[in-house]
């Protein structure tokens, strides 16, 4: 079964620290990765996509990196803002039409 | 550009009502997906839409069906509201059916069921 697993599932840090969050998945063929933020209430905006043959994709602040022999992705946040606090989403695309999404990890940016 | 478009934005319905939730993708986009969101979760998938042809079909009830037009709009009917189905219903649209396209959301509906 298709299965992608994020965390934390929460997480706190102060304005202007850096925070790496985590995705571990199970999907079979692999065909890409993709890091979502979503404001609350919003709908999910693309951050960065990377293919089996990418290690790293950065995006300004963000930089996501892929281990494809351990299926493992991070996403990267460097330099806190406000502005960051959301929800991160890990989704992964496999080889059927249907992608498998993540919980998602609450990231929570304190002044 | 406009972006993926969804409405209503919020909404409020009674148990045992039905609802119709409208969605209109990116121009030139072919496929659409629609997804539920309950708080604090990931959107799980409810259906995906490619050419007017359904593709996918998540594990939802038989009173969620959906629909694409001509126009590759698309629309959300949920059948006999359960206060569980309140959630934020997001369209998505992408270029074309693969799995590797780009997803690109629309801000939702949320519906409210009472």
């Amino acid at each position: 079964k298709n299965q992608v697993e994020q965390s934390p599932q929460s997480l706190i840090i102060l304005e202007g620290k850096n925070c790496t969050l985590q995705c571990n998945y199970t999907v079979s063929p692999f065909s890409n990765l993709r890091w979502y933020k979503q404001d609350t209430g919003r709908g999910p905006v693309s951050l960065t996509i990377m293919t089996f043959s990418e290690n790293t994709k950065s995006n300004g602040r963000y930089t996501a990196t892929l281990d494809a022999d351990t299926k493992q992705s991070s996403l990267h946040i460097t330099a806190s803002q406000l502005s960051d606090s959301a929800s991160y989403i890990c989704v992964v695309a496999g080889g059927s039409y249907i992608p498998t999404f993540g919980r998602g990890t609450s990231l929570i940016v304190h002044p | 550009d406009a972006g993926v478009t969804q409405s209503p934005t919020h909404l409020i319905k009674t148990r045992g009502q039905h609802v119709t939730l409208r969605c209109s993708p990116i121009s030139g986009h072919k496929s659409v997906s629609w997804y539920q969101q309950v708080l604090g979760q990931g959107p799980q998938f409810i259906f995906q839409y490619y050419e007017k042809e359904e593709r996918g079909r998540g594990n939802f009830p038989d009173r969620f069906s959906a629909r694409q037009f001509p126009n590759y709009s698309s629309e959300l009917n949920v059948n006999a509201l359960l206060l569980g189905d309140s959630a934020l219903y997001l369209c998505a649209s992408s270029l074309g059916g693969s799995s590797g396209n780009t997803i690109y959301f629309g801000e939702g509906s949320w519906l409210t069921v009472v």
